[in-house]
């Protein structure tokens, strides 16, 4: 059974880089989309972006100019960068595996998801 | 951006009732990629229904979503104790991927 789970600090403070990894078991990370989405408190869930396991990545604008999402295939696990970061990305994080569907990919395993906080 | 407004933004039910929710999209969505999920309180989302009308594998007949270009429908057919949630519908056709809001299904 494919399995997600998130790692990283609980807090951030203002101004700092917000780094996340998403560790990938029961199955290889050498295929699929891997995504990260957040949903602030009370909030809809908000896409941020993708790495193909080929290494082509695809960033929703909003987070374009501070994030960056990588891929560790030797440890099979991929991770989340958002610098310069604000009480708005006050969040819960969670990973996901994207499975290709035409020209989209379906979010079909995620994680359980991992609360951050900014704050000083 | 395509936004998705879902509504109505709470829905009180009883078990065994039919529960209809709408997502509207502010631009066509492109061949049907229109996905539902289900939250539950400190759960991650859950793929439902993909393709505007499949069921996701493992998921109850009851459960069934129709629509395509800008309005979506998922429908729960009758109401299961473990249905109470909120919905979310995204579409995944154009980037930015995007979700709705979200339906909250309580108990009445």
């Amino acid at each position: 059974q494919v399995q997600l789970q998130e790692s990283g600090p609980g807090l951030v403070k203002p101004s700092e880089t917000l780094s996340l990894t998403c560790n990938v078991s029961g199955g290889s990370i050498s295929t699929y989309y891997w995504n990260w989405i957040r949903q602030p408190p009370g909030k809809r869930l908000e896409w941020i972006g993708y790495i193909h396991y080929s290494g082509s990545t695809n960033y929703n604008p909003s987070f374009t100019s501070r994030v960056t999402i990588s891929l560790d295939t030797s440890k099979n696990q991929f991770s989340l960068r958002l610098s310069s970061v604000t009480a708005a990305d006050t969040a819960v994080y969670y990973c996901a595996r994207g499975d290709s569907f035409g020209f989209g990919e379906l979010l079909t395993y995620w994680g359980q998801g991992t609360l951050v906080t900014v704050s000083s | 951006e395509i936004v998705l407004t879902q509504s109505p933004g709470t829905l009180s039910l009883s078990p065994g009732e039919r529960a209809t929710l709408s997502c509207r999209a502010s631009q066509s969505v492109s061949s049907s990629y229109l996905a539902w999920y289900q939250q539950k309180p400190g759960q991650a989302p859950r793929l439902l229904i993909y393709g505007a009308s499949s069921r996701a594998t493992g998921i109850p007949d009851r459960f069934s979503g129709s629509g395509s270009g800008t309005d979506f429908t998922l429908t729960i057919s009758r109401l299961q104790p473990e249905d109470f949630a909120v919905y979310y519908c995204q579409q995944y056709g154009r980037s930015p991927r995007t979700f709705g809001q979200g339906t909250r299904v309580e108990i009445k």
